[in-house]
């Protein structure tokens, strides 16, 4: 069985800063990778995807994340960041076999102050 | 429609009461995924319907909950005799074949 961990639970960060939230995922077989954006009381929008090919992905709104497979690691990273992406962040694992369901982390609260 | 629809958005009901909640998919997803949220806590999966194939139960908590999928469109999720754990976000998701999952905006069942 896979398991994702997201051990920040909450980040707090100023307009402008980077930003780099954390996703561990562990797994005997080969994954897909998702990062999901929750907005207040919005449902879950889908980030970005890692399927296959290059192990760095982009989204259209300046975030990005990097497979990297010797460290089971998929973190999502932003350069600069605005009060717009105060949301909650979800990684989530799928096996590449079935593409069924899919594990969700806890999840990563991101603040962006003033 | 365009998107995953769900219904009702807010439900209150009384501990023992039974609740049914709607998940209306994008027309054309093979696939539809019952998922909850509760406070503080990441997503947990409930139930996988796939086309015609029996469907994923194993994340039920209990056989107070059951799930079904009329016509493999609309999907009811059903929780018998609610208790106060069972308050949490109920949400649907669907996904086409070889595609990414789209959620509803979810179901806030609160139980009191």
């Amino acid at each position: 069985a896979q398991s994702v961990t997201q051990l920040d639970s909450q980040v707090p960060v100023f307009e402008e800063a980077p930003v780099e939230l954390r996703c561990n995922y562990s797994s005997s077989v080969s994954v897909y990778l998702f990062w999901y954006v929750q907005y207040p009381n919005q449902g879950l929008q889908l980030l970005l995807k890692y399927l296959s090919g290059s192990t760095l992905v982009e989204s259209i709104n300046g975030f990005e994340a990097e497979f990297n497979k010797s460290q089971t690691s998929f973190h999502l990273r932003k350069p600069s960041v605005h009060i717009s992406d105060t949301a909650e962040y979800f990684c989530a694992v799928g096996l590449t076999g079935g593409g069924n369901k899919l594990t969700f982390g806890t999840g990563t609260q991101l603040k962006v102050e003033l | 429609g365009a998107g995953v629809s769900q219904s009702p958005s807010n439900k209150v009901t009384e501990k023992g009461k039974d609740v049914e909640l709607r998940c209306d998919p994008i027309s054309g997803h093979t696939a539809l995924y019952w998922y909850r949220q509760s406070l503080g806590q990441g997503l947990e999966f409930l139930i996988y319907f796939q086309g015609n194939s029996a469907p994923d139960k194993s994340g039920l908590p209990s056989d107070r909950f059951s799930a079904e999928r009329t016509g493999g469109s609309v999907s009811t999720l059903t929780i018998q005799r609610t208790q106060q754990e069972d308050s949490a976000v109920y949400l649907c998701a669907s996904r086409e074949t070889g595609g990414g999952y789209t959620f509803g905006s979810g179901t806030r069942l609160t139980v009191v």
